[in-house]
């Protein structure tokens, strides 16, 4: 089945302990993409990767970092969370940067920092 | 500044048609995506505009008219399964990079 996986899905974590949040795609798209989803603010770009070893910077990414060492996987870390930091993470992909109109959504991360 | 504007909630009834609109500010345009996002759920693609005109999808159609900066999605035939937050994106270039940039979301209500 072509999907978007994400893990963990729920994670409750404290200031300062650094995270990783995984994401991996079966579809070989070559675009993939991190998001957080806030209440009444939509989805906002926090990173985004064109393809293996090529990333860039979203609307929001200060306290993020991303890394795309295969194709199949991109990973977000937090290497010193903070509250602020709380929100719904979104892992996605499309094709390539051309079809990134259309893209797939892995299930979110819940991540909540205290 | 970019900014897409549209209702943050919109109620109709089960079997009736509703349209969510949208409007757009952005510094540049490619097309206007549609994607819905049930509660708990992740967004899914719904549509992608980028010509003016209606795009129809079975219950679902997508309007676009680039001069008004407006596009809307119109549901038909509503079913419960269709209560939902709806969002639209527009593709826009930057730094020669395309990304969305999302609107706030609709929440359609629908009652039987």
């Amino acid at each position: 089945e072509a999907q978007v996986t994400q893990n963990p899905r729920y994670l409750i974590t404290v200031t300062g302990k650094k995270l990783t949040v995984t994401c991996s795609q079966n579809m070989n798209h070559e675009y993939m993409s991190w998001y957080r989803q806030d209440p009444g603010l939509g989805l906002r770009q926090i990173y985004y990767s064109m393809n293996v070893e090529v990333t860039d910077k979203g609307d929001v990414p200060e306290g993020y970092k991303v890394s795309r060492k295969e194709k199949r996987n991109f990973p977000l870390i937090l290497e010193s969370p903070s509250p602020n930091q709380t929100s719904l993470y979104f892992c996605a992909s499309s094709l390539s940067e051309g079809s990134s109109y259309e893209q797939y959504f892995g299930p979110g991360t819940r991540l909540t920092v205290t | 500044g970019q900014s897409l504007e549209q209702p943050s909630e919109v109620t109709a009834v089960e079997g009736a048609i509703v349209q969510i609109n949208c409007t757009y500010q952005t510094s540049g345009f490619y097309g206007l995506s549609w994607y819905q996002q049930h509660d708990g759920g992740a967004p899914t693609f719904l549509s992608y505009n980028a010509l003016d005109g209606l795009e129809e999808t079975g219950r679902f159609s997508s309007f676009l008219s680039r001069s008004d900066s407006y596009g809307y999605l119109l549901l038909q035939e509503l079913q419960m399964k269709d209560s939902a937050s709806y969002f639209c994106a527009v593709r826009d270039s930057m730094d020669s990079n395309y990304q969305l940039i999302w609107g706030a979301g609709t929440k359609l209500i629908i009652k039987p």
